[in-house]
């Protein structure tokens, strides 16, 4: 199946400082991208929605001046979580899908943020 | 509103058959996905059904009926590393994901 790479798999990082998190379709045109947030015992929270050239939807409660979003080309967008805070620890995973009927979403890996 | 609806948690039995049910109530239908999630890792994909009727895929087997807005999936000859998070989306008619909580099931030896 489609292979969606998400990078890094795990990081670290100061509070205040800013995190920038990678997703790759490696064989396939994300027109669509997804962006997840999920913390412990909980199921995925929708953060956006991003098409690739246009900005991205966020969902309600979301940030959007937090959580950036970048769709810039078929096959990256990238999530920048700004000033992050303790409470942004999180695991975020993006998936991502192709136009047209065929919806399934392939995963990336996932991201296990820990802001110290 | 959209609504998924699934169990939180089940428990079954090694070498068993567990059923897990998932009945939805979404804004247009565009099929239905289960997926597999193990602690700490991203969900992997299991079924997509889109027309009525059962799809069978080895050990594990998902059913649709449309016209009730449910679906479930059969796991068949559980295993030990079957015990996983078992999650619900439903496709709407803008093509999003709607997702339920998903179900936590434990294997029991």
């Amino acid at each position: 199946g489609a292979v969606v790479s998400q990078h890094p798999s795990r990081v670290i990082c100061k509070s205040g400082t800013s995190v920038k998190i990678e997703c790759r379709s490696l064989d396939f045109q994300a027109t669509t991208m997804f962006w997840y947030r999920q913390f412990p015992k909980q199921s995925l929270m929708l953060m956006a929605t991003s098409n690739e050239g246009s900005k991205a939807t966020y969902e309600q409660g979301v940030e959007k001046d937090k959580f950036l979003i970048n769709h810039a080309s078929l096959t990256l967008s990238t999530l920048t979580v700004t000033s992050a805070h303790p409470e942004d620890s999180s695991f975020y995973i993006c998936s991502a899908k192709s136009q047209g009927e065929s919806t399934e979403a392939f995963f990336g890996q996932g991201t296990r943020l820990t802001v110290v | 509103g959209q609504n998924i609806d699934q169990p939180t948690e089940m428990t079954a039995t090694e070498g068993a058959i567990v059923q897990i049910n998932c009945t939805y109530q979404t804004s247009g239908f565009n099929g239905l996905f289960w997926y597999q999630q193990h602690a700490g890792e991203a969900p992997t994909f299991l079924s997509y059904n889109v027309l009525d009727g059962l799809e069978e895929k080895g050990r594990f087997s998902s059913f649709l009926s449309r016209s009730k807005g449910y679906s479930y999936l059969l796991l068949k000859e559980l295993q030990m590393k079957d015990s996983a998070s078992y999650l619900c989306a439903v496709v709407d008619s803008n093509y999003q994901l709607i997702w339920g909580a998903g179900t936590k099931l434990i294997i029991k030896p």
